[in-house]
């Protein structure tokens, strides 16, 4: 699995946009860029995948460029609620790659 | 509810004695997960299973077992825990090996002393 790097942390204040950028330079052909959300004392939970360009459905965005070194989270008009640590998966889970590997990910604070 | 359990959810116990950690999920989902947790490490996978008698070390593989002779079913099995093994413990499972969205038990937290 490609290794990736994230922000250990982030503040924000509510109803402003968050981008959270991760870095995976090693990225391989068929890999998958995927993202988890993680609130305290509780389990991961997905939040959106995607190769390359930009994908978005009802919770988040993703932005990848060209290259795909790189990959931008974007949550839209964060609210209290959205704190917490947000995880970059990346690998090619396709041809039955089985391990998985989350890191450390990036603890999003969000301010009244 | 579709959901994976985990129990028990919190645990104390003291070294060397045998402990199982149950995880069942009701999606029939073939492939099934262990990480553990802990601050500053994020999340690291200890064994994963992609069907029933398929199981296969992760990153951390070393003081636990596993056995997957149920498509339902993935315990954790500590059959000498250390102190070093106290964590949180999280189960998880997908449809397939090879999808990208795995789903999350609620955690259980163990403490060995």
């Amino acid at each position: 699995l490609a290794k990736t790097t994230q922000p250990i942390s982030m503040d924000s204040y509510e109803g402003q946009e968050v981008n959270i950028t991760c870095s995976h330079n090693n990225i391989a052909t068929n890999d998958y860029i995927t993202w988890y959300q993680q609130f305290p004392s509780q389990g991961p939970r997905f939040i959106i995948q995607g190769y390359k360009t930009k994908v978005t459905n009802e919770v988040a965005s993703l932005f990848i460029p060209a290259d795909r070194k790189s990959s931008t989270l974007s949550l839209p008009r964060v609210s209290l609620s959205d704190t917490a640590v947000y995880y970059c998966l990346v690998g090619d889970f396709s041809g039955g790659y089985q391990k998985v590997t989350f890191g450390t990910g990036t603890k999003l604070q969000v301010i009244p | 509810e579709a959901q994976v359990t985990q129990n028990p959810r919190y645990l104390i116990t003291v070294t060397g004695k045998k402990l199982t950690v149950t995880c069942s999920q009701n999606m029939n989902h073939e492939y099934m997960s262990w990480y553990r947790q802990d601050p500053g490490l994020g999340l690291r996978q200890i064994y994963y299973s992609m069907n029933v008698e398929v199981t296969d070390k992760g990153d951390v593989p070393e003081g636990y077992k596993v056995s997957r002779k149920e498509k339902r079913n993935f315990p954790l099995i500590l059959e000498s825990p250390s102190p070093n093994q106290t964590s949180l413990y999280f189960c998880a499972s997908s449809l397939l090996a090879g999808e990208y969205e795995q789903f999350f038990g609620p955690g259980t937290r163990l403490t060995v002393l």
